[in-house]
């Protein structure tokens, strides 16, 4: 199983909007609506930030928004803090009854 | 609190074994699947393994099939990888994670890791 496609990196200036896009197959992100979306800070532990596409785990920023289309899911961050910057990850369930992750997106609020 | 707790990483030759445990508190503990997910030094996170919540039913990556093995003991709350035949790739950092509770497909909380290193 190959990893979900991201951009290596995205750079916005603070208060602006960003979209990190994720790119799967038919076997993945297109099969079921169990994409999820993770921030890393190096150093700490990932935090789950969008589940099932477009759910917010309770306490996370409204600011932070899921979405999906076929093969290629979503994560909208509007609004930029510096507080933003960090690695982000998607993943998603499989028709194998497996797991895989994006390549990863470093995010940096210029 | 809610925690997970990961213990029994180190440095092992190649070759070599490690168990690797979680110690999870604060939650219902049997009520939930469980996950290890890796992140390699610069590199993105690979999921290693899930089991439900009774320990029945077990899935892992292709890439370790075989030499990792996911259990748990729900009488002791506890999160087991056992890592045979490592080699200097397995190098990584090695999180244990719980599912989400109605959600059956999500990663929803993750312990800080524990430090795997492989080198002669």
């Amino acid at each position: 199983q190959s990893a979900l496609t991201q951009p290596a990196s995205v750079s916005e200036s603070p208060g602006q909007s960003i979209t990190i896009s994720c790119t799967g197959s038919s076997s993945d992100i297109g099969a079921y609506n169990f994409v999820s979306w993770y921030q890393h800070h190096p150093g700490k532990a990932p935090k789950l930030i969008i589940y099932d596409v477009d759910d917010r785990p309770s306490g996370v920023s409204s600011r932070l928004s899921g979405s999906k289309s076929g093969n290629t899911a979503s994560l909208t961050i509007s609004g930029l803090q510096a507080e933003d910057e960090a690695d982000y990850y998607c993943s998603s369930y499989t028709t194998s009854t497996t797991y895989v992750f994006g390549t990863g997106t470093k995010v940096t609020v210029l | 609190e809610v925690q997970l707790v990961e213990s029994g990483g180190g440095l092992v030759q190649p070759g070599g074994s490690l168990r690797l445990s979680c110690a999870a508190s604060g939650f219902f503990f049997r009520n939930y699947g469980m996950y290890w997910v890796r992140q390699g030094p610069g590199k993105g996170l690979v999921w290693l393994s899930h089991i439900n919540s009774d320990g029945s039913i077990t899935s892992d990556a292709d890439s370790v099939k075989g030499r990792l093995t996911i259990s748990r003991d729900n009488a002791k709350s506890t999160l087991y990888l056992q890592m045979n035949s490592l080699r200097v790739e397995d190098t990584a950092v090695y999180y244990c994670v719980r599912g989400h509770f109605w959600s059956g497909h999500t990663m929803e909380l993750w312990g800080q890791g524990t430090t795997v290193t492989v080198s002669s």
